[in-house]
Formats: C-alpha cells, sequence, structure tokens
C-alpha cells in the first residue's frame, strides 16, 4: 500500500523561506504532487514530480529524490496568504487515484 | 469551464436519513473521484471511477455507501443509512490525465 509522513504543523514570518518534508512508502511510484488548501476551502493543484530534481513555479518550488523515497515543498518570501494546508500525494497501485498525507498546516505571521 | 460542482454545498441530516451528493465534473475529464475529509483521518480517497466504470471502491467504509456515475457529467455518492460519524467534507474530484486532479468545492454533511 501508500503511505505519506510529513510534519502535522509548520511556522514562519513574512518574508521568509520554510521547507515542508514528504517521506513516502509506495508499492509503485508514479510521482509525488503537492495540493494547498485554505481554510473551508478546496485542495488546488501547486507541482508534480516524476523525476528526480527541483521543479519550480514562481515562489514554490518542489523536490524530489526518489532513490531516498522523499520529497519536499519550498516556500519563499512567504506572504499572510500562503497561511494554508498542504499535502504531498502519490498515486495509487493503479497509477491513478492519489492517496494524500495528512497535511501540514503553514501559519504566516507578520 | 465552471470547473467541478457539487450540490449541496451545506447537508444537514438526522441519524438514519438517506443522503445523496452530487458531483459534475469538468468537461472531457474521464475520472473521477470521492474523497472525504475530516480532522482525525485527513483526505480519504473512497472510490474513482474512469470512464464511468467504478475502478477501485476499497475506500468505501461500509456497505451503506454507494457511488454510481451513470454518465460522463453526473456522479453521485449515496449514504443510506447515514450515522453520525459520517460527517465530514465530502470531495468530488476529476481530471482528464494522472497528474493533475481538480477537486470541487466539497459538500459539509453534518448528521445529529
Amino acid at each position: 500500500g501508500q503511505s505519506l509522513e510529513q510534519p502535522s504543523e509548520v511556522t514562519a514570518v513574512e518574508g521568509a523561506i520554510v521547507q515542508i518534508n514528504c517521506t513516502y512508502q509506495t508499492s509503485g511510484f508514479y510521482g509525488l504532487s503537492w495540493y494547498q488548501q485554505h481554510d473551508g476551502g478546496a485542495p488546488t493543484f501547486l507541482s508534480y514530480n516524476a523525476l528526480d530534481g527541483l521543479e519550480e513555479t514562481g515562489r514554490f518550488s518542489s523536490f524530489l529524490s526518489r532513490s531516498d523515497s522523499y520529497g519536499y515543498l519550498l516556500l519563499q518570501e512567504l506572504q499572510m496568504k500562503d497561511s494554508a494546508s498542504y499535502f504531498c500525494a502519490v498515486r495509487d497501485g493503479t497509477g491513478t487515484a492519489l492517496i494524500f498525507g495528512k497535511g501540514t498546516t503553514l501559519s504566516v505571521s507578520s | 469551464d465552471a470547473g467541478v460542482i457539487q450540490s449541496p454545498r451545506h447537508e444537514v441530516t438526522e441519524m438514519g436519513q438517506e443522503v445523496t451528493l452530487r458531483c459534475k465534473p469538468i468537461s472531457g475529464h474521464n475520472s473521477l473521484f470521492w474523497y472525504r475529509q475530516t480532522m482525525m483521518r485527513g483526505l480519504e480517497l473512497l472510490i474513482y471511477f474512469n470512464n464511468n466504470v467504478p475502478i477501485d471502491d476499497s475506500g468505501m467504509p461500509e456497505d451503506r455507501f454507494s457511488a454510481k456515475m451513470p454518465n460522463a457529467s453526473f456522479s453521485t455518492l449515496k449514504i443510506q443509512p447515514s450515522e453520525p460519524r459520517d460527517s465530514a467534507v465530502y470531495f468530488c474530484a476529476s481530471s482528464s490525465s494522472s497528474d493533475t486532479q481538480y477537486f470541487g468545492p466539497g459538500t459539509r454533511l453534518t448528521v445529529l
């Protein structure tokens, strides 16, 4: 089966950089995804890594190391609006559905 | 595009009643997913469909839960009879590839 571990909470101040780690165990690997969810809202897609290395999208970057079964989401120049929950996810055994971690709640203060 | 549409947005019902949640996926998407989110268990996959066919329902908690997708633009998740422990936010999501899933706004279900 699939399982993912990520920290439950992270706090930071505006303008800072924060890294949210994710380790996973999966019977078949089809890539690591990251989703953002604001309080009361729906999860929205942030990034996807199928291969090792760093993917950059604006202030957000995502990294994957398949040999270590490890990835992270890097958020730079933090803003108050980045306060949200961040979920890492891997695909299930069929390679279609996503299995999510428990999520990391990021609180950004001024 | 309107995105994934779910109804109702909020549902309050009494234990033992039947509850039906509805979802309209994004047009052209061939995969549809039902998730349940609670504080204790996080975001759980309940069931998903590919081209209207159920592929994996191993996440459906028990026989009280059932899901259908009669056509490419509509799916339902039914709970009969409902119990207080079913209280959660239920999300529907759709995708045209496995890279990105688009979530609906969710249905917040409260069973008294």
